[in-house]
């Protein structure tokens, strides 16, 4: 069975400050992992995916996620915070059901920049 | 492109009555699924569709909740009759393939559900 720990669930960073959002897996099969993002009245949208072609993956806005097998992670990264950044972010890996791929999401983390 | 719609964006009812919540995929997804945040927790899988058949109801909390998708377009999930519990945030997604991992699933803003 698969699951997903997202350690802190408000993160406060100043504009221009390094963002890190934790994630820790756990995962019986080789994982598939997602962050996704949502912000106020919006859905959720794809930051970034982990396929096993690299480990360091880049998506969108200027976040990356690295994916460490020996720890079981996959933290979020971004060098520079951004006031847009402010939003709900969730880890997920995709767990399998007979080949067809369900999400299984970790509690979310809100993120807050502060000028 | 339209987006994944859902509606109503918020419904407030009492414990006891009838809800239906829509679902409008993106036009040509065959797979849709349906998700649901009880607050603070994390978003919890419910249901998959594969155009009008479900693939994977194992999310479904009780015989309350049922989902349908005639005709594989558009999908309501009702609850009958709603709890307290039930309370919370419903989302909708859709992906385009054979609902393969790597097919991004497309979300919906959500239905916010009180029940009281």
């Amino acid at each position: 069975a698969q699951s997903v720990t997202q350690l802190g669930s408000h993160v406060s960073v100043s504009e221009g400050a390094l963002v890190l959002l934790r994630c820790n897996y756990s995962s019986s099969v080789p994982p598939y992992l997602f962050w996704y993002v949502q912000y106020p009245n919006q859905g959720l949208q794809l930051l970034l995916k982990y396929t096993s072609a690299a480990t360091l993956v880049k998506g969108i806005n200027g976040f990356e996620a690295e994916f460490k097998k020996s720890e079981t992670s996959f933290h979020l990264t971004k060098p520079s915070a951004h006031m847009s950044d402010a939003a709900e972010y969730f880890c997920a890996v995709s767990g399998f059901s007979g080949g067809y791929n369900k999400l299984i999401f970790g509690a979310g983390t809100r993120l807050a920049v502060h000028p | 492109e339209a987006g994944v719609t859902q509606f109503p964006s918020h419904s407030v009812i009492e414990k006891g009555q009838t809800v239906t919540l829509r679902c409008d995929p993106i036009s040509g997804h065959d797979n849709l699924y349906w998700y649901r945040r009880v607050m603070g927790k994390e978003i919890k899988f419910l249901l998959h569709f594969v155009k009008e058949s479900k693939q994977d109801e194992s999310g479904m909390p009780n015989n309350r909740f049922l989902a349908e998708r005639t005709g594989g377009t558009y999908s309501t999930l009702k609850v009958q009759p709603a709890e307290l519990e039930d309370s919370g945030v419903y989302f909708c997604a859709s992906s385009g393939g054979s609902g393969e991992w790597y097919n991004e699933q497309f979300f919906g803003p959500g239905t916010r559900l009180t029940v009281l």
